[in-house]
């Protein structure tokens, strides 16, 4: 099966700009993550999806949203961009289906997002 | 505050040479332990982890959980340059929903000099 992609893999940006960010999952997988990595305070939880909810978020200004599509393919967003949220954004996809749901995530190669 | 917190931050050892890495949390709702390796790019799936006691071996890699003392250990025998990479300890933590979220240490960098 082909692993989590992520487009587009390099941005760059202006303060007060914002950009959406896509992920499709690993085939057959319905839960997908978000995270932001920065080298200060390492790997952080966004969000996560499935079947199109949101249902579960992170401590992050509102300003970072996200949504899911009925092929489980995820998409976030970023408005007023601003400089700290320079950072490596990871989606990651699990396996997940009625009553079985597995811990393991897998991650995509990430999407480096420079705000200048 | 739910936490995860890797020891030592960094390392540098010589081939040949087995590292133990370290990982301690202080999490609500425990489900699992997850390690990861993360080179360039995308962290990649090492182990999982939900029982105590019980090692996990892939190669050279081996890992083990200790639900008492709320910590695990990475160990890595014979080491290569290829081991030079940063590795990720994380816990899922299940919600009020029963929904997960993965919470991070910030990971030890390891070098592997020839």
């Amino acid at each position: 099966k082909a692993g989590v992609t992520q487009t587009p893999r390099y941005l760059i940006k202006t303060r007060g700009q914002q950009v959406t960010l896509s992920c499709s999952p690993i085939s057959g997988h319905r839960s997908v993550s978000w995270y932001q990595q920065t080298p200060g305070q390492g790997l952080q939880f966004l969000f996560e999806y499935f079947s199109e909810t949101q249902r579960n978020k992170g401590n992050f200004p509102g300003r970072f949203s996200g949504r899911q599509f009925s092929n489980s393919r995820s998409e976030m967003n970023v408005s007023t961009l601003e400089l700290g949220d320079s950072a490596l954004y990871l989606c990651a996809s699990r396996e997940e289906s009625g009553r079985f749901r597995t811990d393991t995530q897998y991650f995509g190669p990430g999407t480096r997002l420079t705000v200048l | 505050e739910d936490k995860v917190v890797q020891s030592p931050l960094s390392l540098v050892v010589h081939e040949g040479d087995t590292v133990t890495l370290n990982c301690s949390y202080e999490v609500t709702n425990f489900r699992s332990l997850l390690w990861y390796k993360q080179e360039k790019k995308a962290p990649t799936f090492l182990f999982m982890l939900t029982s105590s006691g019980i090692e996990k071996k892939s190669g050279r890699l081996s890992s083990i959980l200790d639900k008492k003392e709320l910590s695990s250990i990475l160990n890595i025998t014979a080491t290569q340059t290829g081991d030079s990479a940063i590795y990720l300890c994380a816990v899922e933590a299940w919600g009020s929903s029963n929904t997960g979220k993965l919470i991070f240490g910030q990971g030890t960098t390891l070098q592997v000099k020839p």
